[in-house]
């Protein structure tokens, strides 16, 4: 079965950095679109990154542009989010998403993580 | 980036059939027959509900339908159920490989 599965979430002061992880099994991994989309605590869901199945491609939404960076490896079935320059607003869960190919749609989402902004 | 606009509550009793709005732009819903649908319980992560204005993924319910006329898409539920009370959210593909969600619908089954 599809399963992705995030890590990495915690704790961390503004302008500090962390990597958060994200594992897949169940499908083939190298094949798909993956995204990230967080929610802020109460709040809404946000898109947040775009990287295309070879990893060439990646777009981020205009709020973490900058300081935000997706990458994968493939060979690892693993999605990385690499988050610099942290922020108060950052604080949110962070799920990582499969794309249910050719549909611009997200079929299958991890738990999430959990990543607070905090002195 | 604007998120797109839906209403913040709805209600409806058991049977009954509820209607949420989702309103974009040119450059998003009203561009793209690429408007998903999302539901989401209390803790628990967001499901695909309706994807491309009104296809629903294998094992969820037909009770659920989607449409979409210039700018606005729209999700019904029919038949309501107690257990369909959840947050709704809508998203659009939005060109340029981004994307844009809406600010979420809480369904509340009286």
């Amino acid at each position: 079965q599809v399963q992705v599965v995030e890590s990495g979430g915690g704790v961390v002061q503004p302008g500090g950095s962390l990597r958060l992880s994200c594992v897949a099994s169940g499908f083939t991994f190298s094949r798909n679109v993956m995204h990230w989309v967080r929610q802020a605590p109460g709040k809404g869901l946000e898109w947040v990154a775009f990287i295309h199945p070879d990893g060439t491609i990646k777009t981020y939404a205009d709020s973490v542009k900058g300081r935000l960076t997706s990458s994968r490896d493939n060979s690892k079935n693993t999605l990385y989010l690499q988050m610099d320059s942290l922020r108060a607003e950052d604080t949110a869960v962070y799920y990582c998403a499969k794309d249910l190919s050719t549909t611009y749609s997200f079929d299958y989402w991890g738990q999430g993580t959990l990543v607070t902004v905090s002195p | 980036q604007s998120a797109l606009t839906q209403p913040a509550s709805v209600s409806g009793s058991p049977g009954q059939s509820i209607a949420i709005s989702c309103t974009g732009t040119s450059s998003d819903v009203g561009s793209y027959n690429l408007v998903s649908w999302y539901q989401q319980h209390p803790g628990k992560a967001p499901k695909l509900i309706i994807y491309e204005v009104a296809r629903r993924p294998s094992g969820v319910s037909n009770r659920f339908s989607g449409s979409k006329s210039g700018n606005t898409a729209s999700l019904t539920i029919s038949g309501l159920q107690a257990e369909d009370e959840a947050d709704y959210y809508c998203c659009s593909f939005a060109g340029s490989n981004a994307w844009v969600f809406g600010g979420g619908t809480k369904l509340t089954v009286l």
